[in-house]
C-alpha cells in the first residue's frame, strides 16, 4: 500500500537553529511529493513539491527538501528558524499509476523556543 | 488570486441529521477533491471528481455522497450524522486530475 511516514510527531528547536523534519515513502516508483504546511484553525498551503525534476527542490519562506531515491525519503529543512514556522507540516505523495489522491503522512507539529 | 472557497466555514448539526458542504474551485479548475481530517489526525481522501464524473473513491461512508455541478463546484452531502464525523472537512481543486491541488480553508463540522 501507498503510504508516507513522518518520523517525529513532534520537534522542539531554538529560533535560528536548523529545522529538520523527515518524511520517508514506501514505493520502488519515485512519485510526486509534497509539504504542506497547517497553522492552527487554518487550511493546507503548499510549502514545495517533486516532480521528478531537480531534487533539491526550494519552497516558500526559505525551506527546501531534498528528494533521495537511495533512502526513499523527502526530509524538509530550514537553516534557521524563526517564531512564525511554528506550525503542523504534513508530507504527502502522490503516485505516477492513475492515482490521484494524496496520501498524507501524519503530521509533525514544530514548535520553537525562544 | 482567487483561492478555493468553502462554505459554511464552520457547522454544528445534532446526531441523525443531515449536512452539506459546499466547494468552489479555482477559476477553470476542473476537478474537486474532498479531504476530511479528524481532530489530531491527518487529512484523509474521500472522494474526486475530474470534469463533473467521480474519478477516485477513498474511504467515504456509504451515508455520504457528493458531487459535481456544472459550474465545476461540488456539494458533500452527509447524512445519519455521527458524533465520530466530527473533524475538519477540506476542499482542494486542480486543473486536471494530475496537477497540483490547491486547498481551500476547510469546514468545520462539530457533531454533537
Amino acid at each position: 500500500a501507498q503510504s508516507v511516514t513522518q518520523l517525529g510527531s513532534h520537534v522542539s528547536v531554538s529560533e535560528g537553529a536548523l529545522v529538520l523534519l523527515r518524511c520517508n515513502y514506501s514505493s520502488s516508483v519515485p512519485p510526486y511529493l509534497f509539504w504542506y504546511v497547517q497553522y492552527p484553525n487554518q487550511g493546507l498551503q503548499l510549502l514545495l513539491k517533486y516532480t521528478s525534476a531537480a531534487t533539491l527542490v526550494k519552497g516558500i519562506n526559505g525551506f527546501e527538501a531534498e528528494f533521495k531515491k537511495s533512502e526513499t525519503s523527502f526530509h524538509l529543512t530550514k537553516p534557521s528558524a524563526h517564531m512564525s514556522d511554528a506550525a503542523e507540516y504534513f508530507c504527502a505523495v502522490r503516485y505516477f499509476q492513475g492515482a490521484q489522491k494524496l496520501v498524507f503522512g501524519q503530521g509533525t507539529r514544530l514548535t520553537i523556543n525562544p | 488570486a482567487a483561492g478555493v472557497i468553502q462554505s459554511p466555514r464552520h457547522l454544528i448539526k445534532e446526531k441523525r441529521e443531515t449536512a452539506t458542504l459546499k466547494c468552489y474551485p479555482i477559476p477553470r479548475h476542473d476537478t474537486v477533491y474532498w479531504y476530511q481530517q479528524g481532530p489530531g489526525q491527518d487529512p484523509q481522501f474521500l472522494i474526486s471528481f475530474y470534469e463533473k464524473m467521480q474519478s477516485d473513491k477513498g474511504s467515504i461512508p456509504d451515508r455520504f455522497s457528493a458531487q459535481q455541478f456544472s459550474d465545476y463546484h461540488s456539494e458533500l452531502n452527509m447524512s445519519s450524522l455521527e458524533l465520530g464525523d466530527s473533524a475538519l472537512y477540506f476542499c482542494a481543486s486542480s486543473l486536471g486530475f494530475r496537477n497540483e491541488q490547491f486547498f481551500g480553508p476547510g469546514t468545520r463540522l462539530t457533531v454533537l
